[in-house]
């Protein structure tokens, strides 16, 4: 059965600096693996997925996620943050097919002025 | 285009009572989801359905459950609520186009809050 693991439960970053955001998976197959954000009050919303193609993987609003086999982690990053970045990411992995996706716990960014 | 569409947005239930939290996608999606989300924690799956008249179980279903009458809507039911039924509930739908569950983007709808006191 596949799982993921997000390292961080919250993470705070000054405007203007760069975005990390860790995620470990754990999957039998090839998974498919996701990332989605979530801002106060809303529902989720798709950044980018990565489905057994080009393992670095470009978002909307500049993130993007690579996939390391070797590393079994699908890492999210952004070069420059923005006041509204703040929000929580959810990284999220399935085995394929039918199988219903995984959600990790989620990672809270906060963005500092 | 309203895209995924939950009412109502809040509500608090005595232990007992029963309600339906209703979802409707204006996208003519296939599948449809239910989750709910716990403070501090990932969604986790209730119920799915893959097109009009199919439901399957997801990872957490027991006390609830859910029809798929037509393309456009999936209620959830609440039978018999309980304190450890209080959660946020968010409806999603895809396209089933990219290879089903696993590889679509999942569309969200704003959730409801619920509370069972």
């Amino acid at each position: 059965a596949q799982s993921v693991t997000q390292l961080d439960s919250h993470v705070s970053v000054s405007e203007g600096t760069p975005v990390l955001l860790r995620c470990n998976y754990s999957s039998s197959y090839s998974p498919s693996l996701f990332w989605y954000v979530q801002h106060p009050n809303k529902g989720l919303q798709l950044l980018l997925k990565y489905t057994s193609a080009a393992t670095l993987v470009k978002g909307i609003n500049g993130f993007e996620a690579e996939f390391k086999k070797s590393e079994t982690s699908f890492h999210l990053t952004k070069p420059s943050a923005h006041m509204s970045d703040a929000a929580e990411y959810f990284c999220v992995v399935s085995d394929g097919g039918n199988t219903p996706l995984v959600f990790g716990k989620g990672t809270r960014l906060s963005v500092i002025a | 285009n309203a895209g995924v569409t939950q009412t109502p947005k809040f509500r608090i239930l005595k232990i007992g009572q029963s309600m339906t939290l209703q979802c409707t996608q204006d996208m003519n999606h296939n599948y449809m989801y239910w989750y709910r989300q716990d403070p501090g924690m990932g969604l986790k799956l209730i119920y799915y359905s893959v097109g009009a008249g199919i439901t399957d179980k997801g990872e957490v279903p027991n006390g609830y459950n859910v029809s798929r009458s037509t393309t456009e809507d999936f209620p959830l039911r609440l039978e018999l609520a309980a304190p450890s039924q209080t959660s946020v509930y968010f409806c999603a739908s895809s396209d089933g186009l990219a290879g089903g569950v696993s590889a679509d983007e999942q569309y969200f709808g704003p959730g409801t809050r619920l509370t069972v006191t």
